[in-house]
């Protein structure tokens, strides 16, 4: 059975840093690209970045660039995202999203940790 | 920035069908944007729904389906029933590692 399961989330205050970890399960985990995808009280869904499988490429949506990491470790099977300088615009819950292989979809989900930044 | 833009909400009788849209602030949306659409019930992680404009996900029944409609991708369901009561997003692809999400749109099965 497939799982994702998230830690690392808490309060924060203004430009302070967290990590979050995302540790998988049940899959081949070195075969899969995997996204982080955040959303905040009451809104929808947004893309905050992404890995390929061995590490090598990253990617960031405009509004964490400079500011959050994704990295992995393979060996551990778990995902990470390094969260620094973070706003109060950063509050969301973040999820960690399994990409199937050589498709653009995402197969499973965990079910989040929430980050809160507040003063 | 490119923006995907969905309804913000949407009712549908029981029984009824129900086009939901997935467009882009700019342009047309094809099958080269591989878009897909997922459900979230409040509380829940999102589900996945149909990828690749029209390809359902196991276990989907196939009263939902994917489609391009003109410039934009859409999701039908036929046959709504209460439980389809929830939060729909598409999904676009624009490139490798970006994904851009719509705003999700609420739907009301009344």
């Amino acid at each position: 059975e497939v799982q994702l399961v998230e830690s690392g989330g808490g309060l924060v205050q203004p430009g302070g840093s967290l990590r979050l970890s995302c540790s998988a399960s049940g899959f081949t985990f070195s075969t899969c690209a995997m996204h982080w995808v955040r959303q905040a009280p009451g809104k929808g869904l947004e893309y905050v970045s992404a890995i390929s499988s061995n590490g090598g490429s990253t990617y960031y949506s405009d509004s964490v660039k400079g500011r959050f990491t994704i990295s992995r470790d393979n060996s551990k099977n778990t995902l990470y995202l390094q969260m620094s300088s973070l706003r109060t615009e950063d509050t969301a819950v973040y999820y960690c999203a399994k990409r199937v292989p050589g498709v653009k979809r995402y197969d499973y989900w965990g079910q989040g940790t929430l980050v809160t930044v507040s003063s | 920035q490119t923006v995907v833009t969905q309804e913000s909400s949407f009712s549908v009788s029981p029984g009824g069908t129900v086009t939901l849209t997935c467009g882009l602030s700019s342009g047309s949306v094809s099958t080269s944007y591989y878009p897909s659409w997922y459900q979230q019930t409040p509380g829940q992680a999102p589900r996945s729904l149909i990828f690749n404009t029209n390809t359902r996900s196991s276990g989907v029944p196939d009263r939902f389906s994917g489609s391009i409609l003109g410039n934009k991708a859409a999701l039908t369901i036929t046959g709504a029933q209460a439980d389809d009561e929830c939060d729909y997003y598409c999904v676009l692809y624009m490139g490798p590692g970006i994904s851009v999400f719509g705003g999700g749109t609420k739907l009301t099965v009344l």
